[in-house]
């Protein structure tokens, strides 16, 4: 059964602070590992793709991945309340496309 | 350019009845994907669409559920004899390639209230 682990949270970070999000995955042969981010009543929306061992910068969000040690992980650098969400991390893991999506990191940004 | 339509966005339905879903994808994208959100639950799979290749539909709960697609585009989920256990968030996605290299893109989803 190829899993993908996240912790639930909720995770509380003061705002301007950095959020550090973890997934862990099952899977050695996956290859794509994407994050999403859902807000309570909406549909996940994309925030990061990762495919190569390293880190990878966009705005404010860098996505880290760590294929030897099986974890992706998601930073958050200057928190704002409106980052308030459910962060849900992805990962594929074979050739037809089929993601397992982790049960998601409740995150709280507090004023 | 615009994004996964799906529709309704609300269906409220009396126990019993069948309901259908409908899930326009994003002009190009290949592939298409059913999700089933509970309240306060993570994603569940049920169907996954590639191309003209059969589709994946392990995700399915019962033969209760069914979907197509028609013409690699629009797809219709459908739920028989709806139960209560049925009410969810019925979120649609599609990506460009069925590869698994592609995010998937969500539509805004159906939520579905079985009285």
């Amino acid at each position: 059964q190829k899993e993908v682990e996240q912790n639930s949270g909720p995770l509380s970070v003061p705002e301007g602070a950095i959020a550090s999000l973890n997934c862990t995955y099952s899977d050695r042969g996956s290859q794509s590992f994407f994050w999403y981010r859902q807000y309570s009543g909406k549909s996940p929306e994309l925030i990061m793709s990762i495919y190569s061992n390293g880190d990878k910068e966009d705005g404010r969000f860098t996505a880290q991945l760590n294929k030897a040690s099986q974890y992706v992980s998601l930073l958050i650098r200057d928190s704002q309340p409106s980052d308030s969400a459910t962060y849900l991390c992805a990962v594929n893991s074979d050739s037809w496309g089929k993601f397992q999506f982790g049960a998601g990191t409740q995150v709280v940004v507090t004023p | 350019g615009a994004g996964v339509s799906q529709s309704p966005s609300n269906k409220v339905t009396e126990k019993g009845k069948d309901v259908e879903l409908r899930c326009d994808p994003i002009s190009g994208h290949t592939a298409l994907y059913w999700y089933r959100q509970s309240l306060g639950q993570g994603l569940e799979f049920l169907i996954y669409f590639q191309g003209n290749s059969a589709p994946d539909k392990s995700g399915l709960p019962s033969d209760r559920f069914s979907a197509e697609r028609t013409g690699g585009s629009v797809s219709t989920l459908t739920i028989q004899r709806t139960q209560q256990e049925d009410s969810a968030v019925y979120l649609c996605a599609s990506s460009l390639a069925g590869d698994g290299n592609q995010p998937q893109h969500f539509g805004d989803g159906t939520r579905l209230s079985i009285l």
